[in-house]
């Protein structure tokens, strides 16, 4: 048990579906990440939630869309999406976006587009 | 010029070796260095910070050099157990963590 879960672990969609992924932290954590695992790609940082306030969002196209209703919850909203977005979406949270602390991860959400 | 940089590998040694990994990160200004350590299919885990005067846990040596802006992990004694990817991470402007691509570590009997 890391800490933070992560639903679903697997998710296959086709590209006209929506849907959401889930991320809940019960670390006391302030802070909140969407980061994206590609193959041979180092992680992508997303999105950066610090105190339920979007502090970040690194050109990510539109069909991604957070939401973060609280200090423990962080969605993914997914729509026509492309099969190039499949690849591993890992959240991660941290006590303070300016606190050099390392962060934790969730398992992570293997969503494959079809 | 990547922000973090790492050899991919993969690095094969039989048990008991002594092996070591380097990463480059090119902002100087970069505040804290961390080494993640993921396994097949499994999310990152922190596996130790990168302090500048160097530091220890157990088996693993963490060393970081900001005049020439790489830091090091050497794996003493190496068990198969410690097969897994080696992620460089490195925290810069706005505590933005950046993430090397990763050296794979394949431990052999």
């Amino acid at each position: 048990e890391t800490g933070v879960t992560q639903t679903p672990r697997h998710l296959v969609m086709g590209m006209t579906n929506k849907k959401s992924l889930k991320c809940e932290q019960h670390l006391g954590h302030n802070a909140m990440y969407w980061y994206k695992q590609s193959a041979k790609k180092p992680l992508e940082l997303m999105f950066v939630y610090s105190l339920e306030e979007r502090v970040e969002n690194n050109s990510v196209p539109s069909r991604f869309s957070p939401e973060c209703p609280n200090s423990s919850h962080l969605f993914l909203h997914l729509h026509t999406l492309q099969p190039e977005d499949s690849a591993l979406y890992l959240c991660a949270s941290s006590h303070a976006t300016g606190i050099s602390y390392g962060y934790t991860f969730g398992s992570g959400t293997r969503l494959t587009v079809v | 010029r990547k922000e973090v940089e790492q050899d991919p590998g993969p690095f094969n040694v039989p048990e008991g070796a002594t092996v070591a990994f380097n990463c480059t990160y090119s902002n100087s200004a970069s505040q804290s260095f961390f080494w993640y350590r993921q396994d097949c299919r499994k999310e990152p885990k922190l596996l130790m910070s990168v302090y500048s005067s160097g530091n220890e846990d157990g088996r693993f040596t963490a060393q970081l050099n900001r005049a020439s802006q790489y830091i090091s992990l050497l794996i003493r004694d190496s068990k198969l157990s410690d097969s897994a990817t080696y992620l460089c991470v490195v925290m810069g402007d706005a505590s933005k963590l950046t993430f090397g691509t990763g050296t794979r570590l394949q431990v052999t009997l």
